[in-house]
């Protein structure tokens, strides 16, 4: 079953704030990925971290590989209205069977009313 | 470049129908997986293939079928409808030491 134990599992943003999520499993991978989900569209990745301890960024966005490997976690500085949707990560062992992704249970990122 | 494209967008079957839900990708990618994404539940790994010819079993395998004839095309077959199997389903690729997938915008299907 599901291995990545990923929280908030949803969150209230306001224009300018810094939010941040982690994602924690009971395995370990050898790499770890951040997709965002918009509406009726596929995941798109953000983030791809690849070394135990490697903070990585892609604009306002950056992420962490935990050094134990089980964990990771995704921050969101200066937040804007486009940064709604849901963000999902994702645990992958490269060189296993296909590359597999194992995915966490999603952070629903809204906008504070 | 179109990446990976999914057909149809939307479908509703009746328990006890067959169909397959088409996924091609144009980057000659040797990976390909579907997943189902079910509320709460992120995405779950139906099956995979490693190249044309080699398919395996995810997570969730039970009431679906695969097959890779060619490397561009990795249909996804249920063989008979379950209301259980409501869910929206992706398509992805990626290459061999390629990091993550590239995924598809998804078809979004009802059982009745």
């Amino acid at each position: 079953g599901q291995q990545l134990n990923q929280s908030p599992q949803s969150m209230f943003i306001q224009e300018g704030e810094d939010v941040s999520m982690n994602c924690t499993s009971s395995s370990i991978f050898n790499t770890w990925l951040w997709y965002k989900q918009e509406p009726g569209e596929g995941p798109v990745l953000l983030i791809a971290l690849y070394k135990a301890g490697e903070l990585t960024s892609n604009g306002r966005l950056t992420a962490q590989f935990g050094i134990t490997r089980k964990d990771s976690f995704l921050n969101i500085s200066a937040s804007i209205p486009s940064d709604v949707g849901i963000y999902f990560c994702a645990g992958q062992l490269m060189k296993a069977a296909g590359n597999k992704l194992t995915f966490g249970g999603g952070t629903r990122v809204l906008v504070k009313p | 470049n179109a990446g990976v494209t999914q057909t149809p967008k939307f479908q509703v079957l009746k328990t006890g129908q067959s169909m397959t839900l088409q996924c091609a990708q144009d980057m000659n990618h040797e990976y390909m997986s579907w997943y189902r994404q079910d509320p709460g539940m992120g995405l779950r790994l139906i099956h995979y293939s490693v190249g044309a010819g080699i398919t395996d079993q995810g997570e969730v395998p039970n009431g679906y079928n695969v097959s890779r004839s060619t490397t561009e095309d990795f249909p996804l077959r249920l063989l008979s409808a379950a209301p259980s199997q409501t869910s929206v389903y992706f398509c992805a690729s990626s290459y061999r030491g390629g990091n993550g997938y590239t995924f598809g915008s998804g078809t979004r299907l009802t059982v009745v």
